[in-house]
């Protein structure tokens, strides 16, 4: 089972819409990442969130983090082309192997002109 | 700061072919790095971690002796695909971090290997 649960799997949305994209996991964790990764580049670190119920704001995107840091979204206002991409949550998780960010599969975003 | 430059950013080459991906830490010196695989549609999923002057510690199920990793030096890590296959074909990135696992990570602009 996979250990970060992203939803929805595919978004295709018009320009100006709001939109929430979704991380959840049964298990509980010190600190949750966001990322955005485009076609044929690597990830880039949008935030991180520490504390349960911690709102953080990025121009128009808002992360939260659940209270008992299980879960965590990701809302856009007024979505723009340019938040086109993969947006992927990602965790500092050992479980039965090494300690390593595992990464959910992510939300592919198509912000529509 | 923290640029992580990855080359190439595509291959493509005939099965059986050994291929060496490049990834270099530009502005910072990397104690660790990183190599994740990411199949189309899939996560990134960690393969190995190789700190500077050690031997790669590779995940379960990923073969050493067919992704040789290098990590000669605190800006420069290599990972060599050796005798590379189909099924192979795959989007490699590096990332680096200045400490243990748990530092941030900075992530490379990945490599698109294709094998026919």
């Amino acid at each position: 089972t996979q250990l970060l649960e992203q939803s929805p799997q595919f978004l295709s949305i018009q320009e100006g819409e709001n939109l929430t994209v979704y991380c959840n996991s049964s298990s509980v964790f010190s600190s949750l990442q966001w990322y955005r990764q485009e076609p044929g580049e690597g990830p880039v670190l949008l935030v991180t969130v520490v504390t349960g119920g911690e709102v953080k704001k990025l121009k128009r995107l808002t992360f939260q983090f659940g209270d008992a840091r299980k879960d965590s979204s990701l809302h856009i206002t007024a979505a723009q082309p340019g938040d086109t991409g993969l947006y992927l949550c990602a965790v500092y998780y050992s479980g039965a192997g090494s300690y390593q960010l595992t990464f959910g599969k992510g939300t592919k975003l198509s912000v529509i002109p | 700061g923290a640029v992580v430059s990855q080359h190439p950013s595509r291959v493509i080459c005939k099965s059986g072919t050994s291929v060496k991906i490049e990834c270099r830490s530009l502005d910072f010196q990397a104690t660790t790095m990183f190599w994740y695989r990411q199949f189309p549609k899939q996560s990134l999923m960690l393969m190995a971690t190789s700190n500077e002057g050690s031997k790669a510690t590779y995940e379960q199920g990923v073969e050493k002796d067919k992704f040789l990793i290098n990590h000669a030096s605190l800006t420069l890590s290599t990972l060599t695909v050796t005798s590379a296959h189909p099924e192979d074909s795959s989007f490699y990135i590096c990332s680096a971090s200045r400490g243990p696992s748990n530092q941030p990570q900075h992530f490379g602009d990945g490599t698109r290997l294709s094998i026919l």
